[in-house]
């Protein structure tokens, strides 16, 4: 069973717009990832938030965790053609080397 | 430095057929993990091997099964194939001494069963 649920499934927006997608979970985690995967393609890590921090920027990605709510979520500013992807978050809930991986929110950027 | 290669990135197989995948992680990497992606049930984890040993394995049937050579490379072997073993598996590499950071994955291999 996926630890963490997307929200939403599906996004569409207009290039240099903003995207924000939402992702909870269930258990406590050691850290939460974000990926994006190109259509049938591999995952590529974006970033990396550990259970302590709360807010974390790379380049144009912010994400922030909310370890009491138990959520995150990922925003990808002024928007480019090239980020339409699929996003996924993946939590690490303890010492089983194992990430669990959310149904993920399909990102549509519109020329 | 070389990503991780997986192959054969695409493959058709029929029902009863047993089929074997490969993984080469990044070199110096010695954890390997493998996922199933399927439209319905999304990512869901196989089995997670360091320096030759299975560390976790996720809920599959015994027809899953994997390991991983001294070289780290690693390979999953799904014997008496059934329709629903359609999808994408995705290898995945880390360094395996962390209990897991990022990891990097293969562009997948491409498992149709007819």
């Amino acid at each position: 069973s996926q630890q963490g649920e997307e929200d939403p499934q599906a996004l569409s927006i207009q290039e240099g717009e903003n995207a924000t997608m939402n992702c909870s979970y269930k258990t406590s985690i050691n850290n939460l990832q974000w990926y994006r995967q190109n259509s049938g393609r591999g995952l590529v890590h974006l970033i990396l938030i550990r259970s302590n921090e709360r807010e974390k920027h790379s380049g144009r990605l912010r994400v922030t965790l909310d370890t009491s709510k138990k959520s995150s979520s990922l925003l990808i500013t002024a928007s480019r053609a090239a980020d339409t992807a699929s996003y996924f978050c993946a939590t690490d809930a303890g010492d089983d080397y194992k990430l669990s991986f959310g149904a993920g929110t399909t990102v549509t950027v519109r020329a | 430095k070389a990503g991780v290669t997986q192959t054969p990135r695409y493959l058709i197989k029929t029902r009863g057929q047993q089929v074997t995948l490969s993984c080469s992680p990044i070199s110096g990497h010695r954890s390997v993990s493998w996922y199933q992606q399927t439209p319905g049930q999304g990512l869901q984890f196989l089995f997670e091997y360091f320096s030759e040993t299975q560390r976790n394995k996720g809920n599959f049937p015994g027809r899953f099964s994997g390991r991983q050579f001294s070289n780290s490379r690693s390979e999953m072997n799904v014997s008496t194939l059934e329709l629903g073993d359609s999808a994408l598996y995705l290898c995945a590499s880390s360094s395996g001494l962390a209990n897991t950071g990022e990891l990097f994955f293969g562009e997948g291999s491409r498992l149709t069963v007819l």
